[in-house]
This record gives C-alpha cells, structure tokens and sequence, in this order.
C-alpha cells in the first residue's frame, strides 16, 4: 500500500536527550513536511523539503533539525534546545508542481519526561 | 506569509443539525485551500479542496465549502451532521508560488450529540 509511515507512534524521551522521529514515504513524492500539533494551535511547519539534500525552515524550526539523505525518508530530530517539545508531530508528503494535497502519516506522539 | 483563522474552537450539535464552520486567510496572492478532518485516534484526512473554477466545491461525506474570494474566506457546510461526524476540523491554505507548505487554522473541534 502506497503511503507514509511515522515511527514510532508513542515515545518517551528524558529531558535533555535528543531524539529522532521516522518518516518514510513510499509515494514518490518530492516533497515532505514535518508539522507539530499543539492543542488549540493547529498544525505548526518545523520544516520542510522540496528536493533531495536541500530543506527549508518553518515556522518553529528552533530546537529541531531534519536530513533528507533520500527522497523516501525525511526524519526529525528534537534536540534538547527545544524547550517544550511534549507534542504530537506529522510527517506530510505531496508533490511539488501542479496543484495537489499533502498527504499524511499518523503522527508521533512525543512525551518528554 | 498567508494566515488562516477559524473562528469557531468547539462546537456542539445536535444529529441532524445543520454545520457551518468558518475560515479565514490572509495573503495577497492565488492560493489553493483545504479542509482537513482528524478523526479520533486516525490520521489527518482530505475533506475537499479549491483550485480554481466553481467555487462551491463538494467534499466527502456530504461535505461541501463555498470560496468568497472577496471576503477571503472557505467557510465549510453540511446539511445534517451525522454522530460519525464528531471530529477535529482544520482549514488549510498554501500559496501557488513561493512556498507550498500549508499553513493550517488552529482547528475547530465538533462534537455530534446523538
């Protein structure tokens, strides 16, 4: 089945430990996104990737870091300058001409503890 | 930068009630828009989307959205909501150059009392 995987879907991580969130997608898309969910705030860009080897800041890209090595993988790195990083983070692809949507992964939810 | 503003955080309704959610964006530009739905516990899901032409656009499930384009706004509709409906909303915006990432509403969240 075509489509994006998160993993892992629950982790936990200790305060002042980095830790890196899995996206793979399998669509062949060009582009893929990386956005947090806070309640009440609606989905945040932290990053962003039209091509391989080249990505863009978001929003709140401060405390995060991204590769994207391969046009199937874009994974997420929240190192511990992110000051609340308790929150449930998406991974989205879609392609880069032509009008289209983003397509979603399930998410991962990260607790800090 | 484009900004979107949904008006409505929660709303409750009734089975059968009528649902209108509004929308909100900001940005000088074309744009192409979205509403997005979040079930409980599934992922993120397209409920419809505007390009160009008829700008009353017809969704899944029964959901349509109407783009004002002079009043900015990509207020979405459903004649008779279902229990099944009971949801996260998001309205989403991105620009036709520049950068395409969405940029997202910050979420309504309707609930269907049976």
């Amino acid at each position: 089945d075509g489509g994006i995987t998160q993993s892992p879907k629950y982790l936990f991580r200790k305060e002042g430990q980095n830790v890196t969130l899995s996206c793979e997608q399998n669509l062949n898309h060009d582009a893929m996104y990386w956005y947090r969910q806070d309640p009440g705030q609606g989905l945040r860009l932290i990053y962003y990737s039209q091509i391989v080897n080249d990505f863009q800041k978001g929003d709140i890209a401060e405390g995060y870091s991204v590769s994207r090595e391969k046009k199937e993988s874009f994974p997420l790195t929240v190192t511990s300058a992110q000051k609340n990083p308790t929150a449930f983070y998406l991974c989205a692809s879609s392609i880069v001409e032509g009008n289209t949507e983003a397509f979603f992964g399930q998410g991962t939810r990260l607790t800090v503890v | 930068a484009q900004s979107v503003s949904q008006h409505n955080h929660h709303v409750i309704l009734s089975e059968a009630a009528s649902l209108e959610l509004g929308c909100n964006y900001s940005y000088g530009g074309t744009v192409n828009l979205f509403w997005y739905v979040q079930y409980p516990g599934q992922h993120l899901q397209l409920l419809l989307k505007y390009f160009s032409g008829d700008p009353l656009v017809k969704g899944i499930k029964g959901f349509e959205a109407e783009f004002i384009k002079s009043k900015f706004s990509f207020n979405l509709r459903k004649p008779s909501v279902q229990w099944s409906d009971t949801a996260e909303y998001f309205c989403a915006v991105n620009a036709y150059t520049g950068r395409r990432a969405l940029t997202f509403g910050s979420g309504t969240r309707l609930q269907v009392q049976p």
